[in-house]
């Protein structure tokens, strides 16, 4: 499974976007990209998960590069129950292997 | 329906003791799946298991045992406990291995080994 890159943290006001870039440029073309988080210590929780269009659900939207190198989960309107750890994981949609979550972003979501 | 439960929540162990940690799952979900996470660190798979009386080990297999004599029920065995298994671990099932949606984990199982 391809690797990702994501920064190690980052900081949103309440209410606004947050927007976590995640890097994955050696992709292959059967592989989806997908979007986990962990609030304190939590089991993860599955947010989002695309392979090449965008996606949106109630939680994220989930924008993939065109060439699908890198792609981005935003959180529309950061509330503070939304800080968490946020894991990008590439991989095939089948199999149970290993699953590689990586260290993710620890996203800190602040009152203004 | 209550998803993927552990048991215990907490433990504290002394060295070379041995415990179960306890995992079901009432989603009749086919591969169930051990992990741990050290303080700082991203999750490692330790065992995975495609179905009752099937397991496979996975990125940290050693110092653990599993067994899958039923769909709901997916117990990790460490037989001599040591500090570097000090960790917190979950436990996850998913319906036929696909990773849409389908990785329900457990609250955790923080182990400390003194």
């Amino acid at each position: 499974d391809a690797k990702t890159t994501q920064p190690p943290s980052m900081d949103c006001a309440e209410g606004r976007a947050a927007n976590l870039p995640c890097n994955h440029s050696t992709i292959s073309g059967n592989e989806y990209v997908y979007w986990y988080r962990q609030i304190h210590s939590q089991g993860p929780q599955y947010i989002i998960h695309g392979l090449k269009n965008n996606e949106t659900n109630e939680m994220a939207s989930l924008i993939i590069t065109e060439d699908r190198k890198s792609s981005t989960l935003i959180l529309p309107h950061a509330t503070l129950r939304d800080t968490a750890v946020y894991y990008c994981i590439v991989r095939g949609q089948t199999g149970a292997n290993n699953l590689f979550f990586g260290t993710g972003t620890r996203l800190t979501v602040y009152s203004l | 329906n209550a998803g993927v439960t552990q048991t215990p929540k907490f433990r504290i162990l002394k060295i070379g003791q041995s415990m179960t940690l306890q995992c079901t799952q009432d989603m009749n979900h086919n591969y169930m799946y051990w992990y741990r996470q050290d303080p700082g660190m991203g999750l490692k798979l330790i065992y995975y298991s495609v179905g009752a009386g099937i397991t496979d080990k996975g990125e940290v297999p050693n110092g653990y045992n599993v067994s899958r004599s039923t769909t709901e029920d997916f117990p990790l065995r460490l037989e001599l406990a040591a500090p570097s298994q000090t960790s917190v671990y979950f436990c996850a099932s998913s319906e036929q291995g696909l990773f849409d949606y389908g990785y329900t984990f457990g609250s955790g199982t923080r182990l400390t080994v003194v």
